[in-house]
Formats: C-alpha cells, structure tokens, sequence
C-alpha cells in the first residue's frame, strides 16, 4: 500500500497570502494524484486530478504540480472560503490512499 | 447535475449486518465505476471498494475482505454495500463517490455521507 505524507499538519496563513501545501508519496505515483477541499460537515470536493489539471469550478488561483513522489498545492489570495482541509489522494495502486490532511487555518 | 444520496447508516452492535444504498442521478449511471469511502476522525480516509460500471469486476480494501460486498443495480441507478462480521473499527461516515467509466482513476462527485457506528 501506498503511503501518503502531507505537511504541514496545520498551516496558519492570513487571508490574502500565498499557502503551500506537501504532499509525499512512498513510491511513485506517476501523476496519478488528486487534491481534494474538505469543509466542515461535507464531503471532500474535487480539485485537482492529474495532479495539475483543475476540477470543474476550481478558481485559478489555486495551482497543483509534481510527479512521482512529490507533489504541491498552492493556494494564492487566500480567501475566508478557503480556510479548510485538504487532502491529497493517489490513484495510481489499489488501494488508492489518502494522506492524512492539511489544515489550513486563519492566522 | 450530479447527485449521489447514501442511506442505511445506523448502530449497530459488533458482529452484526448493515446494507447501505446510494441513490444516484444527473448521470448515466451505468457508465461509470463507484466507489464507496469512509472516514473516521482517527483513520482518517480511506477506500473501502470499488465496482466497474457493469458490475462486472469489484476490489476491496484488505481491512473489510471477505465482510463486504459491493454491489450495484443499473436499471435503478442504486450501489450497495453489504456488511457483515462488522467491528467497532468499522464505525466511520461512509461516502458513495462517482468514478471514471473505467473501473480505476480520478473519482469525482461524493455524497453527503451516511453514519455507521458499531458499537455494543
């Protein structure tokens, strides 16, 4: 099984400032990679797949990028909408596996 | 527009059965793979089956091998998850998700989530 790291656990950022999210897999994944938003109370909401190519509705601001191993998310202008977590998925190997999620947070 | 409303959640005591449904539509649903995940506050997420558009091919994840079975009916645009043997482990919200029309690759749409507890 493959094993998904993200960092960090909790990223505090103000609104308006740029957030980089990690994401590290235990083998390569191709570009096998998703990103998905979660809020409160709702299920996790597609945002990238591929692991560049934006979901439907997904604003520019938000970017992903990496291949194999090693994967980011980069949230710019950071908007209140924006604080939640997000959790990066491959679907390269079954199972596919999630990482355990990073929480963006207001500073 | 894609909808895809899970039911069946209840308590349940250990060892005991469960059968969830997803009630799916604003898609050809017998086009596409489903998926059914869960999550708990402690695991985290993580997937527990997947089924091929035509029913044809299914894969579980290791931890409910052999306790569930994933099933679906086309003519009424409805995916099953039988559980059996069920453990306090297997407590979670359980999410039916729309896949690809291939049975592996990107899933997209998710359901709201029904709740399984399984506890004594």
């Amino acid at each position: 099984e493959i094993v998904m790291t993200q960092s960090p656990a909790t990223l505090s950022v103000s609104p308006g400032e740029r957030a980089t999210l990690s994401c590290k897999a235990s083998q390569s994944v191709g570009s096998n990679l998703a990103w998905y938003q979660q809020k409160p109370g709702q299920a996790p909401r597609l945002l990238f797949y591929g692991a560049s190519t934006r979901a439907t509705g997904v604003p520019a601001r938000f970017s992903g990028s990496g291949s194999g191993t090693e994967f980011t998310l980069t949230l710019s202008s950071l908007q209140s909408e924006d604080f939640s977590v997000y959790y990066c998925q491959q679907f390269n190997n079954w199972p596919y596996t999630f990482g355990q999620g990073t929480k963006l947070e207001i500073k | 527009e894609v909808q895809l409303v899970e039911s069946g959640g209840d308590l349940v005591q250990p060892g005991g059965s469960l059968r969830l449904s997803c009630s799916a539509s604003g898609f050809t649903f017998s086009s596409y793979a489903m998926h059914w995940v869960r999550q708990t506050p402690g695991k985290g997420l993580e997937y527990v089956s997947v089924i091929s558009s035509n029913g044809d091919s299914t894969y579980y994840a290791d931890s409910v091998k052999g306790r569930f079975t994933i099933s679906r009916e086309n003519s009424k645009n409805t995916l099953y998850l039988q559980m059996s043997s069920l453990r306090p482990e297997d407590t979670a919200v359980y999410y039916c998700v729309k896949g690809p029309r291939t049975i592996f690759g990107v899933v997209d749409y998710w359901g709201q989530g029904t709740l399984v507890t399984v506890s004594s």
